[in-house]
């Protein structure tokens, strides 16, 4: 199996901020990755797949960028709405696996 | 408007079975894999099991493989998740998702349901 893992854990940041994430893969994945943005008692929501690639929606200060095994979550100045878990996931192949989530916190 | 209802959750004992379902709404049901994930309280997201559009295709996590069985009725645009000796580790929020691209095994999910808790305790 494909595991997961990401960093930092928990981020603490201000309205703003220029945020990183970054995932990383056990083994190599190609540009099969998804971030998706989680708050409280909602569902995920798509934010990135295929490693890069926007979903159709959301904002422009959210980025992504790598492949093969190392992988970040950009937010290019930090939103009040921003705040929330951050998870990214792997699609390359069965078992898909997330990784355990970046929460991002108000300084 | 593209929706995902889940339905079905509730207290169950350890050992016994429970039977989820997931109607679709507002696309084309039939050409597109779904997937249900589930979060333990205060955990993270876990992939539990996905299945292809005509459901020739059929994937699980090792944690339910042999427990859980995952179908779909394109007829009626309804996804199930039948899930059997059912232990206290299961206990979570259960998501149906949506692959959101109509290419086969490799896809992210675009579109979640609101969830349906289920409960495994004596």
């Amino acid at each position: 199996d494909i595991q997961m893992t990401q960093s930092p854990s928990t981020l603490s940041a201000s309205v703003g901020d220029r945020v990183t994430i970054t995932c990383r893969a056990s083994q190599s994945i190609g540009s099969w990755l998804a971030w998706y943005q989680q708050k409280p008692g909602k569902a995920p929501k798509l934010l990135i797949y295929k490693a890069s690639t926007l979903e159709s929606g959301v904002p422009s200060r959210f980025s992504g960028s790598g492949s093969g095994t190392e992988f970040t979550l950009t937010i290019r100045s930090l939103q009040p709405d921003d705040f929330a878990t951050y998870y990214c996931q792997q699609y390359n192949s069965y078992l898909f696996t997330f990784g355990p989530g970046t929460k991002v916190d108000i300084k | 408007e593209v929706q995902l209802l889940e339905s079905g959750g509730g207290l169950v004992q350890p050992g016994e079975s429970l039977r989820l379902s997931c109607a679709a709404s507002g696309f084309t049901f039939n050409n597109y894999a779904m997937s249900w994930v589930r979060q333990a309280p205060g955990k993270g997201l876990e992939w539990v099991s996905d299945i292809s559009g005509s459901s020739s295709s059929t994937y699980y996590a090792d944690s339910v493989k042999g427990r859980f069985t995952i179908s779909r009725d394109n007829s009626k645009n309804t996804l199930s998740l039948q899930m059997s000796s059912l232990r206290a580790e299961d206990t979570a929020v259960y998501y149906c998702a949506k692959a959101e691209t109509t290419a086969v095994r490799k896809h992210a999910f675009d579109i979640w349901g609101q969830g349906t808790m289920v409960t495994v305790s004596s």
